[in-house]
């Protein structure tokens, strides 16, 4: 079936790279995404990759996917307070996206 | 944007309640989302052109319309204490999987 996994939390000093990663099980997967979930927010989309892709770059934002693991990565270069949140892996189905548990994002000065 | 009203909702046990969604304009698909404390948003259904074009693993209870004018509801009866949870509604222009989805803020509903 449909499933996504990531790791449940991760810290990170400020000033470091965060990198999180992500398992998906659905190959024929069009789309694979990365989005922020600040405290008491909706979903804010960070990123995209299709699945002919390999690597997306976006300012601090840098998306790896290795099709043939199916694991996906967002790496947060420079990280700030201001990215502490909850990122969720994401993963297009034929008429959803299906959605990991998140990663809580935690900053330490 | 995508709106979402109202953002905070307190409802008691087997009432049923509505959720409004205003999509972004011209985006013909809205899906709706239901996100428990501390899990990943789980899909309900999706509309399509004023039709349900797909439908997660949700009761009957759970049901939505899509109107011409960029909105959609989503409605539940005899709401249960498990229905506690932030809504998301989230609209694209040609589907969930051709493109980006864009969400909203969410309503958070509380049954007591």
């Amino acid at each position: 079936g449909e499933d996504v996994e990531q790791s449940l939390f991760l810290s990170v000093r400020e000033g470091d790279s965060s990198v999180i990663n992500c398992t998906y099980t659905d190959s024929s997967s069009t789309y694979l995404y990365w989005y922020k979930q600040e405290p008491g927010a909706g979903l804010q989309l960070l990123t995209y990759i299709f699945s002919n892709m390999d690597m997306k770059q976006d300012q601090r934002l840098t998306v790896l996917l290795n099709k043939k693991d199916k694991h996906l990565s967002l790496r947060i270069a420079d990280t700030q307070t201001g990215d502490s949140a909850i990122y969720f892996c994401a993963e297009s189905g034929d008429d959803k996206i299906i959605f990991g548990k998140g990663t809580r994002l935690h900053i330490l000065p | 944007g995508v709106t979402q009203s109202p953002t905070h909702l307190i409802k008691t046990r087997g009432q049923q309640v509505t959720l409004r969604c205003s999509s972004q304009s011209g985006h013909n698909t809205v899906s709706w989302y239901q996100q428990a404390l501390g899990q990943g948003p789980q899909f309900i259904f999706q509309y399509y052109r004023e039709e349900e074009n797909g439908r997660g693993n949700f009761p009957p209870r759970f049901s939505g319309l899509q109107f011409p004018n960029d909105s959609s509801e989503l409605n539940v009866n005899a709401l249960e204490l498990d229905d506690s949870a932030l809504y998301l509604c989230a609209s694209s222009p040609e589907g969930v999987g051709a493109t980006e989805a864009f969400f909203g803020q969410g309503t958070r509903l509380t049954v007591v």
